[in-house]
C-alpha cells in the first residue's frame, strides 16, 4: 500500500499566527488526499478533498479562507490554518486515496496546538 | 452514504474472537461496508471491506447479512495490540471521501 507522511507531527504555535502541515505521498502519485480533523475522544470529521490542479473541495461548514489547502503536486499537498486560534487545536489528518483503490492510505497526523 | 450503528465500547479476553457489530439497515444495492480502525494518535488503518459476500484477509473476517443491514468484523485471535476504536462506514464506490462515525473502542485485556 501506499506510504503517506506528514510533517511536522507536532506543533506548538501563538493564537494569530499561521501554520501549514505538509502531506506527502511516497511512493506513488495521488490525484486526490483528503484532510480530516479530529477533536479529543471524538471521531475524524472530513474537513476537505485537495484535487491536484484544482481547487479543493470543502465539507459543509469548513472555513475554505481559514483552511488554506494547495495540491500542487501529485506527491504533496499542504494544509495552512491561517490566523490560528486556540479552538483551532485538534489532531489533523490526511489520507490518499483514489478511484482505482479500494482502501484510503492515512498519514500519521499532526498534533496542533495554539496557545 | 448510509448510516451507520455500532456500540461505543466493549471488551475482549486476549487470545480469543473479538466480534465487533455494525447496523446500516438503510444500506442501497450499490454501498460496500469499510472497516477501519484507529489506534491511540495514529492515522487510521484500513482493515477490509465487502460489498454481499463475506471476505477474509490476513487481518480479519467480515460477515455481512444476507439482508445486508448489519455486519460483524470478527479478529480471530485479538492481540493487546488490536486495542483501538474500530469503523463501519457504508459508502458508495471504492474510491472516494470516507465520512467516519463514532466507532466502538475496542479493548482487549490479558
Amino acid at each position: 500500500g501506499a506510504v503517506v507522511s506528514q510533517h511536522p507531527s507536532w506543533v506548538i504555535c501563538k493564537s494569530g499566527t499561521s501554520v501549514k502541515i505538509e502531506c506527502r505521498s511516497l511512493d506513488f502519485q495521488a490525484t486526490t488526499m483528503f484532510w480530516y480533523r479530529q477533536f479529543p475522544k471524538q471521531s475524524l470529521m472530513l474537513m476537505a478533498t485537495s484535487n491536484e490542479g484544482s481547487k479543493a473541495t470543502y465539507e459543509q461548514g469548513v472555513e475554505k479562507d481559514k483552511f488554506l489547502i494547495n495540491h500542487a503536486s501529485l506527491t504533496l499537498s499542504t494544509l495552512t490554518v491561517t490566523s490560528a486560534h486556540p479552538e483551532d487545536s485538534s489532531f489533523y489528518i490526511c489520507s490518499v486515496g483514489e478511484l482505482s483503490y479500494n482502501e484510503q492510505f492515512f498519514g500519521p497526523g499532526t498534533r496542533l496546538t495554539v496557545l | 452514504d448510509a448510516k451507520t450503528t455500532q456500540p461505543t465500547s466493549m471488551d475482549c479476553a486476549e487470545g480469543r474472537a473479538a466480534n465487533l457489530p455494525c447496523n446500516h439497515s438503510t444500506i442501497s444495492g450499490n454501498e460496500y461496508v469499510y472497516w477501519y480502525r484507529q489506534i491511540h494518535s495514529q492515522g487510521p488503518q484500513y482493515i477490509i471491506h465487502g460489498l454481499k459476500n463475506n471476505e477474509t484477509n490476513e487481518m480479519a473476517s467480515l460477515i455481512i447479512t444476507e439482508d445486508r443491514k448489519s455486519s460483524t468484523l470478527i479478529l480471530p485471535h485479538a492481540t493487546l495490540r488490536d486495542t483501538a476504536v474500530y469503523y463501519c462506514i457504508v459508502r458508495v464506490g471504492i474510491g472516494g471521501k470516507l465520512i467516519f462515525g463514532q466507532g466502538t473502542e475496542l479493548s482487549v485485556k490479558p
